[in-house]
């Protein structure tokens, strides 16, 4: 699987924008951009994935580059209960194709 | 939808005692789960894939005979700990992967364990 670069942390004003940036510039063509996230001592938590166009759910906004090498994961109004370490992986498609997490981008939402 | 459990959320346990961890799929039934460890500040590492009615495939470094896997059914993994020491204390955590084409994996909350 691609290996991923994240910043190690950021901080983001409760209420505002969170864009968290992924680089994964090795992407190969069958391969799914994923975005996990993980509360402290909590199990990681899904919120999206995408292979090339902008995705959109109830919880964020993912946008790829056109080249597919980089990516945006958004948090449109962060909370306080957005603080958390963010992973972004890239993974095949395919049963049983495993995640690899790396350290992630530890996100602290502040007052 | 795609609820994952686990059970017991914490355990303690002596030194060479066994300790089994159970994962369940709630609401969906999954042909493949995955087991993870993470240690204090470090990021989860897979340990093992688990597919229903089959061995489990371990990853490398991780003893199979130590760390005993078993997918009965599509909702049930279990993973046991066998002679439990306290350098195996650590968060342990279940995926099961769901999805119609595009396959997501969604996790259990986690089993953190501390042996004495």
């Amino acid at each position: 699987d691609a290996k991923t670069t994240q910043p190690p942390s950021m901080d983001c004003a409760e209420g505002r924008a969170a864009n968290l940036p992924c680089n994964h510039s090795t992407i190969s063509g069958n391969e799914y951009v994923y975005w996990y996230r993980q509360i402290h001592s909590q199990g990681p938590q899904y919120i999206i994935h995408g292979l090339k166009n902008n995705e959109t759910n109830e919880m964020a906004s993912l946008i790829i580059t056109e080249d597919r090498k980089s990516s945006t994961l958004i948090l449109p109004h962060a909370t306080l209960r957005d603080t958390a370490v963010y992973y972004c992986i890239v993974r095949v498609t395919g049963t049983a194709s495993k995640l690899t997490f790396g350290t992630g981008t530890r996100l602290q939402v502040t007052l | 939808g795609a609820v994952v459990s686990q059970h017991p959320s914490w355990v303690i346990c002596k030194s060479g005692t066994s300790v089994k961890i159970e994962c369940r799929s709630l609401d969906f039934q999954a042909t493949t789960m995955f087991w993870y460890r993470q240690f204090p500040k470090q990021s989860l590492m897979l340990m093992a894939t688990s597919n229903e009615g089959s061995k489990a495939t371990y990853e490398q470094g991780v003893e199979k005979d130590k760390f005993l896997i078993n997918h009965a059914s599509l909702t049930l993994s279990t993973l046991t700990v066998t002679s439990a020491h306290p350098e195996d204390s650590s968060f342990y955590i279940c995926s099961a992967e769901w999805g119609r084409g595009i396959e997501t994996q969604y996790f259990g909350p986690g089993t953190r364990l501390l042996v004495l």
